[in-house]
């Protein structure tokens, strides 16, 4: 089956722990984002990757940090630097041809920091 | 002004209704058009992409006004499981990979 997996569900960290969440997909895409959504807010824009080894920030990637080693994984780390990470993660890919463009989503992660 | 932005609902429609919502743009330049839903605590799943006037799939049409700067979408004989959360989202230009999501609208249907 192809698509985006994302573990795990839910996540529980403690105030002051770095934690990362892991994306993978198998879709052969070459893009990859992070968004956080949270209750009544669209979603946001952390980082996204267009290429292996090469990663841009969104709008708002202070506080967070990424890797992009494989074309298949794209892995999210929420430092302890980041104010509010209690959110919904969301991961997504993208495949571009030509005018059509189409971003997938995998399920998310649920991340609580008390 | 926002980038993108939708009514928030939530639109309570009857089972078999038609329904119709409008989400605006504020970048004239914007390309490309899609339409999510996504279903409480799930991830959004796409819908339909815009890419010139419209388009059509099944009971749902999506419609493209460049001149005013807004898309909508339309759901006809709505049913049960059209229920969910629809979110507008756009794509500035073709180069551009990064999307900008609408908060989205709450439709509920009821039987």
């Amino acid at each position: 089956d192809g698509g985006i997996t994302q573990s795990p569900k839910y996540l529980f960290r403690k105030e002051g722990q770095n934690v990362t969440l892991s994306c993978e997909q198998n879709l052969n895409h070459d893009a990859m984002y992070w968004y956080r959504q949270d209750p009544g807010q669209g979603l946001r824009l952390i980082y996204y990757s267009q290429i292996v080894n090469d990663f841009q920030k969104g709008d708002i990637a202070e506080g967070y940090s990424v890797s992009r080693e494989k074309k298949e994984s794209f892995p999210l780390t929420v430092t302890s630097a980041q104010k509010n990470p209690t959110a919904f993660y969301l991961c997504a890919s993208s495949i571009h041809r030509g005018v059509s463009y189409e971003q997938y989503f995998g399920p998310g992660t649920r991340l609580t920091v008390t | 002004r926002k980038e993108v932005e939708q009514d928030p609902g939530p639109f309570n429609v009857p089972e078999g209704a038609t329904v119709a919502f409008n989400c605006t743009y504020s970048n004239s330049a914007s390309q490309s058009f899609f339409w999510y839903r996504q279903d409480c605590r799930k991830e959004p799943k796409l819908l339909m992409s815009v890419y010139s006037s419209g388009n059509e799939d099944g009971r749902f049409t999506a419609q493209l006004n460049r001149a005013s700067q807004y898309i909508s979408l339309l759901i006809r004989d709505s049913k049960l499981s059209d229920s969910a959360t629809y979110l507008c989202v756009v794509r500035s230009n073709f180069g551009n990979e990064k999307l900008t999501f609408g908060t989205g609208t709450r439709l509920t249907i009821i039987p």
